[in-house]
């Protein structure tokens, strides 16, 4: 069955570091893959994805993820962290059934940033 | 940017009652979508639809879960009798072909007493 593993639940950095935000999927085909950022109050909003091609992809708001098919991962980065990216961050994996038809989501992130 | 509007915001409601959330995705989209996700927990799939009917659903979605598109705009979510365990946040999600990203919007807060 297809799962998302999002092996830290929380995580604190400071404003200016670096951040890698790690996701593990498991799934039998090439998966699309998506990372969503959850403000709090807030909805889902797409970071960025990954559905074929350059491994490394480009996001939203300075984010970048690589997919590594050998370590079945999806890790987010940013070189250098603010304060308002403290948020829940979503691994998700898109489950095909007739193109992909749900999305399987980790279990979070939450990002803390310290001034 | 054209998004997904979700109402209410909050929604409480007490046990047994009916409830239907509603949600008015991005209009050119056709694959619609419900989740929900119970405080603290991941995020989960009740259901998708797509042409006007049931694409795929959940174990989650039971018989006392429906979905419907009234018209060209609305996709509602009905809970035919509340159970405390409803209480969650629901989200809906939309896109617009198969190879596209899911748009979800800010959610709909159900507490039931």
């Amino acid at each position: 069955a297809q799962s998302v593993t999002q092996p830290d639940i929380h995580i604190t950095v400071s404003e200016g570091a670096s951040l890698e935000l790690r996701c593990n999927y498991s799934y039998g085909a090439t998966p699309y893959l998506f990372w969503y950022v959850q403000s709090p109050g807030q909805g889902l909003q797409l970071l960025l994805k990954y559905f074929s091609g350059d491994t490394l992809v480009q996001g939203i708001k300075g984010f970048e993820a690589e997919f590594k098919r050998s370590q079945s991962s999806f890790n987010l980065r940013k070189p250098s962290v603010h304060w308002s990216d403290a948020a829940e961050y979503f691994c998700a994996v898109g489950s095909f059934s007739g193109g992909y038809n749900k999305l399987i989501f980790g279990a979070g992130t939450r990002l803390a940033v310290h001034p | 940017e054209p998004e997904v509007t979700q109402t209410p915001s909050h929604q409480v409601t007490q046990m047994g009652q009916e409830v239907i959330l509603r949600c008015v995705p991005i209009s050119n989209h056709l694959y619609f979508y419900w989740y929900r996700q119970i405080l603290g927990q991941k995020v989960e799939f009740l259901v998708s639809f797509y042409n006007n009917e049931i694409s795929e659903k959940s174990e989650i979605f039971d018989d006392q879960f429906s979905v419907e598109r009234p018209d060209g705009s609305n996709f509602t979510l009905k809970i035919r009798s509340t159970k405390l365990e409803d209480s969650a946040m629901y989200f809906c999600a939309s896109r617009v072909t198969e190879n596209q990203p899911q748009h979800f919007g800010d959610g709909t807060r159900l507490s039931i007493l």
